[in-house]
C-alpha cells in the first residue's frame, strides 16, 4: 500500500527541537488529515484540509502547525513539544467518506 | 457532537471461536465504515455499509448496519491469528469531510 506515504517513520526529538513531518498522497484525493494516536485516545483528529484549505482545527496546541502547500502534500511542523506529545501521528487522505491512512510517524519527545 | 462508541474495548478469543464487536452512534449515519489496524500498522479500510439493515460478508467477517442506521456489528467466525488487531468503526459527520471514529475493539487471539 503506497497510496499515502509519510516521512520520517520514526522521530526522536528533544523539547527544544523543531522538526517537520511530511505526508504525500498519490491518490488524487482532495482532503487530507492529521491524526494523533496514543494509548489514551486511539484516533484523535487534529487537522482537516479540504482543497488545500484548513477546515478543521480540533483545539490543537499551537506547538503543532500544519501546512498544506498543494492537494498532494501535507506537513506538520513541530516545535517546543512536550513528552506527552509522544505518539503515532497518522496522515490520511480522502475523496469521499473513505479515508486512506499512511504508515504513520512514531514520535518520541524526550 | 457526534459520538461513536464501540464495545468491547478488548476481546480475547480462542482460536477457532466466533465473536462479535459492536458499534453505536449517537446520531443517524449516512454510512458506517470499518477499519482494521494490525499491531504496529495503520488503519486500513475494510468495508462501507450504506443501506439500512445491510449485511456484507468478507470471507469469515460479516458486517451489519442496523435498521435505524445508528449501530453496526462485526462478526468473525472461526477466528484465526491473522485476525489480531484493532477494529475501528467510523461514521461521517453530517457536514464536511470528517469521520468520527469509535474507540476500537482490540482483538487478541489465543492459539
Amino acid at each position: 500500500e503506497t497510496g499515502v506515504t509519510q516521512t520520517p517513520r520514526h522521530l526522536v526529538m528533544g523539547m527544544t527541537n523543531k522538526k517537520s513531518l511530511k505526508c504525500e498522497q498519490h491518490l488524487g484525493h482532495n482532503a487530507m488529515y492529521w491524526y494523533k494516536q496514543s494509548a489514551k485516545k486511539p484516533l484523535e483528529l487534529m487537522f482537516v484540509y479540504s482543497l488545500e484549505e484548513r477546515v478543521e482545527n480540533n483545539s490543537v496546541p499551537s506547538r503543532f502547525s500544519p501546512e498544506c502547500p498543494n492537494s498532494s502534500h501535507l506537513f506538520l511542523h513541530l516545535h517546543t513539544l512536550q513528552p506527552e506529545d509522544s505518539a503515532l501521528y497518522l496522515c490520511a487522505s480522502s475523496q469521499a467518506d473513505t479515508q486512506y491512512f499512511g504508515p504513520g510517524t512514531r514520535l518520541t519527545v524526550l | 457532537g457526534q459520538q461513536v462508541m464501540q464495545i468491547p474495548q478488548y476481546q480475547h478469543v480462542q482460536e477457532g471461536e466466533d465473536f462479535t464487536t459492536y458499534c453505536n452512534s449517537s446520531t443517524t449515519l449516512s454510512n458506517i465504515q470499518w477499519y482494521k489496524q494490525r499491531p504496529g500498522g495503520h488503519p486500513v479500510f475494510l468495508i462501507q455499509l450504506v443501506k439500512s439493515g445491510e449485511v456484507k460478508k468478507q470471507k469469515r467477517l460479516t458486517f451489519q448496519f442496523g435498521e435505524a442506521k445508528k449501530n453496526s456489528s462485526l462478526h468473525i467466525t472461526a477466528t484465526q491469528t491473522t485476525d489480531v488487531g484493532t477494529y475501528f468503526c467510523a461514521g461521517p459527520e453530517a457536514a464536511g469531510n470528517k469521520l468520527t471514529f469509535g474507540g476500537g475493539t482490540r482483538v487478541l487471539v489465543k492459539p
